[in-house]
């Protein structure tokens, strides 16, 4: 299965854009990137997700490369809300069934 | 209604107990997981079940049991467990198995091995 890498932590000042970046240079072409967050003690949560092009919503922005050997999950102003473990994750195709495979994650600290 | 509802939210069990981890939806979805999340670890997954049918295990050992009686619930029957098996249990459900739609996490049952 193809995997991603990820920082183990990053700060952030608040109300500051944030980039948190994920490698993924084994992803196949019906891979799709995914990010998810988690709160202490709570199940992860969706953010975003895509396939080849940039995506934007209410919470974040992707920004996948040219080749999608690597993405970018980007919070445009950071809260103190938004500090959590997020995960990059590849939704990987197995003999046409699919799963959700988790990187490692990144931490994120945000500083008031 | 966006919710995955597990119970119980916490468990403590033997080695010799036999218990059983639940999970419901009722967003109409028809693919339903079991992630095993271990403390300051990324959530490692475990079984996929789609339309009621497992469609993934993990090579998860077999005192670990999963069950999908109907398309809102998810089992997850607990037998002869190890101390290692200690951890937070996530189930989580997506519309189907197409990756272009999100899936929604329930809160987990964290669970301790005595």
């Amino acid at each position: 299965d193809a995997k991603t890498t990820q920082p183990n932590s990053m700060e952030s000042n608040e109300e500051e854009p944030v980039h948190l970046p994920c490698n993924h240079s084994t992803i196949s072409g019906t891979d799709y990137i995914h990010w998810y967050r988690q709160l202490p003690s709570q199940g992860p949560e969706y953010v975003i997700h895509g396939l080849t092009s940039n995506v934007n919503n209410r919470m974040a922005s992707l920004a996948i490369a040219e080749d999608r050997k690597s993405s970018t999950l980007i919070l445009h102003r950071a809260t103190l809300r938004d500090a959590a473990v997020y995960y990059c994750i590849l939704r990987v195709t197995t003999s046409g069934t699919y799963k959700y495979i988790f990187g490692t994650g990144t931490r994120l600290k945000v500083l008031a | 209604d966006t919710e995955v509802t597990q119970t119980p939210k916490h468990l403590v069990m033997g080695m010799t107990n036999k218990k059983s981890l639940k999970c419901e939806q009722h967003m109409g979805h028809r693919a339903m997981y079991w992630y095993k999340q271990k403390a300051k670890k990324p959530p490692e997954l475990m079984f996929v079940y789609s339309y009621e049918k497992l469609s993934i295990n993990e090579s998860v050992p077999s005192r670990f049991s999963p069950e999908c009686p109907n398309s809102s619930l998810l089992n997850l029957h607990l037998h002869a467990l190890q101390p290692e098996d200690s951890a937070l249990y996530l189930c989580a459900s997506s519309q189907d198995l197409r990756g272009n739609t999100e899936a929604f996490f329930g809160q987990g049952t964290r669970l301790t091995v005595v």
